[in-house]
């Protein structure tokens, strides 16, 4: 079973709400990771985190803020975000951070 | 820093034609290469991968793939094309190690539409 779950799958926020997405996972991976993708680019790796502890950071705005409770989920929080900020979200986890990476469905992300 | 060249932005196949999608990679060590396929709107799916050993990986739905280490390339095959095949698909190469270790670096994608 290689499955990555995302929720919630859509997603529409003003420009003032705080918002959290999700991301499970139930492989035993011990790396995962947020993506952010535009329409019509490929990913673009937002952060990593290896056995827990972020380890990438892509100089992502301070309005996403990532977190990982556990080995098993992973979240993103969402505050203050603007219009350009609308993308599809993927999650992803591995083994370790240099093994295959499995994608979720994302969630799609408006903001208005 | 890594980066995947894929040349072709679109291709165009009839059902049943082979076909062969491009991939350059640079990078100064071995790399790690994937290619990815995503359907619009939907998350990325493995095809294949290669590590190292044999430069010729099979993957799922019938794709191959060939790392020439001397070209720096990574190209996908399928020697027949589904109707199911139209998505879009992606090259990129993983960093085994340094400040980057776990990155993925993606190309900027081939759509692949197939015609009756």
């Amino acid at each position: 079973d290689t499955e990555v779950t995302q929720t919630p799958k859509h997603l529409v926020m003003g420009m003032t709400n705080k918002k959290s997405l999700k991301c499970e996972q139930h492989m035993g991976h011990r790396a995962m990771y947020w993506y952010k993708q535009k329409a019509k680019k490929p990913p673009e790796l937002m952060f990593v985190y290896s056995y827990e502890k972020l380890s990438i950071n892509e100089s992502v705005p301070s309005r996403f803020s990532p977190e990982c409770p556990n080995s098993s989920l992973l979240n993103l929080h969402l505050h203050a975000l603007q219009p350009e900020d609308s993308a599809l979200y993927l999650c992803a986890s591995s083994q370790t951070a240099t093994d295959t990476q499995y994608f979720g469905p994302g969630t799609r992300l408006t903001v208005l | 820093a890594q980066s995947v060249t894929q040349p072709d932005i679109h291709i165009t196949v009839s059902e049943g034609a082979s076909l062969e999608l491009r991939c350059n990679y640079s990078y100064g060590a071995t790399p790690y290469l994937f290619w990815y396929v995503q359907s619009p709107g939907q998350g990325l799916q493995l095809l294949l991968k290669y590590f190292s050993g044999d430069t010729l990986v099979q993957g799922i739905k019938g794709f191959e793939a060939e790392f020439k280490r001397s070209q720096s390339s990574f190209n996908l095959r399928k020697p027949s094309v589904h109707w199911s095949d139209a998505a879009e698909y992606f090259c990129a190469v993983g960093v085994g190690g340094g400040t980057s270790y776990g990155k993925l670096t993606f190309g900027q994608g081939t759509i692949l539409t197939v015609h009756p």
